[in-house]
């Protein structure tokens, strides 16, 4: 168990509507990850971070924005949701060490009407 | 650009072996092991490095071809509890961004 907690784990809202989702990790890894999965396109980066108020895009952030003011918690925001914003949200930790190895939570089920 | 997983999907009957095979057009520099149950987070099976090192999982094994780009997980006397989808993951150039594969559907019956 890596400590990782999402929330909210289920949501449905409609579109127009902002949304915010919350990754917590209670141990202390400096990098951190949201990713988007989706049937037949496996797991995407959205956006990621190396630090406190440090983060850096990945293949589909548009649409999408981070924050991270503390080592724990990285949030995902939608700003105006969107039905193709609908998908299973995944943060993930690691440590920047030779390995790199990532830990996921348990994901969060968005659907956006 | 994402890896390429090949097969698609995989059934197998219990003890049976099987290989999982990732594939990219660009240089790797690790490839990355995941295996995700259905309803569950994607959890980490092996990493392995550019130069033969690897970490991972003491029941699976994989390979890493740096000439041709190429990586491969060996399942042999599959359980049932291999049964699952297995994606692989690519960093290039010691990047800590991975991009994965569309994943591998392995379903292991008794």
């Amino acid at each position: 168990d890596a400590g990782i907690t999402q929330s909210p784990r289920h949501k449905v809202t409609e579109t127009g509507t902002p949304v915010t989702l919350r990754c917590h990790q209670t141990e202390n890894h400096r990098y951190m990850y949201w990713y988007r999965q989706d049937p037949g396109h496996g797991l995407r980066l959205i956006h990621y971070s190396y630090g406190v108020k440090d983060t850096d895009k990945g293949e589909v952030s548009d649409g999408y924005s981070v924050s991270r003011s503390k080592t724990e918690d990285f949030l995902l925001t939608l700003e105006s949701a969107t039905s193709s914003q609908t998908s299973v949200y995944f943060c993930a930790i690691s440590e920047p060490n030779r390995y790199n190895e990532q830990f996921f939570g348990p994901g969060t089920r968005l659907t956006v009407l | 650009q994402q890896p390429v997983q090949s097969p698609q999907a995989v059934i197998l009957r219990e003890g049976e072996d099987a290989v999982i095979n990732c594939s990219s057009s660009k240089a790797l520099y690790s490839v990355h092991w995941y295996r995700q149950k259905h309803g569950e987070a994607p959890v980490f099976l092996m990493i392995l490095l550019k130069g033969g090192e690897q970490k991972g999982h003491d029941k699976i094994s994989a390979s890493f071809n740096e000439k041709k780009q190429q990586s491969s997980l060996y399942l042999t006397a599959s359980q049932l509890s291999y049964s699952g989808t297995y994606f692989c993951g690519k960093t290039q150039g010691g990047s800590e961004k991975l991009v994965f594969g569309k994943g591998t559907k392995l379903t292991v019956n008794p």
